[in-house]
């Protein structure tokens, strides 16, 4: 079974500096990655996703994530913190069995920004 | 173009009802997943359908239970409620498997 661990269910950055959230998976195979935003009383927003195309994937609202298989992360970055970024984030890995299909998440990064 | 529409926002039931929930995919997507969210076990996937068949069921109780009609539009169902079934209960779709998820804004479902 594929599983993801998030390090570090609370972060907090001030505006203007590097936002870094720490996601680590564990799969048997080539994995789908991909990185959720919910902000409160919300669903869940696609900022990006790893297909097996390049390493390096960007996403929406600045923020991208490298895939890295030789220390099975996939870390979200974005340069500067703004504070429209505060939300919870959650990495999540696609479990593809046979034809059907289903996302496995991890626990959650709550990001506060500060002034 | 329209995006997932979960319905309805908002349910308030008591223990040993059942309560049926609606989700519409965006259009061209085939495949309709349900998550329960809670904040002791986060997100846990309940069920998959793909053309009006179950491809994939999560570890939930017979309680929950889903369908889904020819034209993508999926229910899922819970019976017997119990005070442990309160959660946000989304509803995702896709255009293929392994393929982005787009999530509805989620049933927050109260159990009293």
């Amino acid at each position: 079974a594929q599983s993801v661990t998030q390090l570090g269910s609370h972060v907090s950055v001030s505006e203007g500096a590097l936002v870094l959230l720490r996601c680590n998976y564990s799969s048997s195979v080539p994995p789908y990655l991909f990185w959720y935003v919910q902000y409160p009383n919300q669903g869940l927003q696609l900022l990006l996703k790893y297909t097996s195309a390049a390493t390096l994937v960007k996403g929406i609202n600045g923020f991208e994530a490298e895939f890295k298989k030789s220390e099975t992360s996939f870390h979200l970055t974005k340069p500067s913190a703004h504070m429209s970024d505060a939300a919870e984030y959650f990495c999540a890995v696609s479990d593809l069995v046979g034809t059907a299909s289903k996302l496995t998440f991890g626990t959650g990064t709550r990001l506060q920004v500060t002034l | 173009k329209a995006g997932v529409t979960q319905t309805p926002r908002y349910l308030i039931k008591t223990r040993g009802q059942q309560v049926t929930l609606s989700c519409s995919p965006i259009s061209g997507h085939r495949s309709v997943s349900w998550y329960q969210q809670t904040p002791g076990q986060g997100l846990q996937f309940l069920f998959e359908y793909f053309s009006e068949t179950q491809r994939n069921k999560g570890n939930f109780p017979g309680r929950f239970s889903g369908r889904q009609f020819s034209n993508s539009r999926s229910e899922m169902n819970v019976s017997t409620l119990e005070l442990g079934d309160s959660a946000l209960y989304l509803c995702a779709s896709s255009k293929d498997r392994g393929g982005g998820y787009t999530f509805g804004s989620g049933t927050r479902l109260t159990v009293v």
